[in-house]
């Protein structure tokens, strides 16, 4: 099994809305991410987790807040977007994500979340 | 300047044409990633390098270390190979930065 799956494929929230974005993994790795994909740019990095604790998290505001319950699942709690939050959220996990080696990391297809 | 420049932005070629896609970084690296993405969706990871080779299919990456460069190719095109190419480096620890990406179609 060699995929990320994330849920859900589609999300339009409200600004007061709270809710989630869910990212699952059974390739036994131990490092995962969170990007943000604004239209025909490249990937922003938001936050990193290893070992299921957080390693990175790119200066990204408060109202996103990422959980790895387990190192399978990673999730990302959304609280008082703005529209300017809109965008492809990408999960993507890799073997370990330490500095030594280079890994492959294996993207999830995202979420595309707008905010109203 | 951004760290990672790919060229060109756009591409449009006929079905059957040989495709070259470069990829310029300018810090120093531990690998290379090619990526591919689809209208609308997710990333599919196409090469991780390090030095010299890889091929898979019709594609071909290289990369040259010395001059920090590297180009990804498409043998035979084809109209499904239409995507968005990303060339990403493997910078500080677990973070990749990632090119503006170059969009490829292929036309019938």
């Amino acid at each position: 099994d060699t995929e990320v799956t994330q849920t859900p494929k589609h999300l339009v929230m409200g600004m007061t809305n709270k809710k989630s974005l869910k990212c699952e993994q059974h390739m036994g790795h131990r490092a995962m991410y969170w990007y943000k994909q604004k239209a025909k740019k490249p990937p922003e990095l938001m936050f990193v987790y290893s070992y299921e604790k957080l390693s990175i998290n790119e200066s990204v505001p408060s109202r996103f807040s990422p959980e790895c319950p387990n190192s399978s699942l990673l999730n990302l709690h959304l609280h008082a977007l703005q529209p300017e939050d809109s965008a492809l959220y990408l999960c993507a996990s890799s073997q370990e994500g330490g500095g030594g080696g280079a890994d492959t990391q294996y993207f999830g297809p995202g979420t595309r979340l707008t905010v109203l | 300047k951004n760290e990672v420049e790919q060229s060109p932005q756009n591409l449009t070629a006929q079905e059957g044409e040989f495709i070259t896609i470069n990829c310029s970084y300018s810090v120093g690296i531990s690998a290379l990633h090619w990526l591919q993405q689809h209208p609308g969706g997710g990333i599919v990871s196409l090469f991780m390098l390090s030095s010299g080779k890889k091929k898979h299919g019709r594609l071909i990456a290289t990369i040259n270390i010395q001059e920090k460069h590297s180009s990804l190719h498409i043998t035979a095109s084809h109209p499904r190979d239409s995507a968005v190419y990303i060339c990403a480096v493997r910078g500080g620890a677990q973070k990749l930065v990632f090119g503006q990406g170059t969009r490829l179609t292929i036309n019938p």
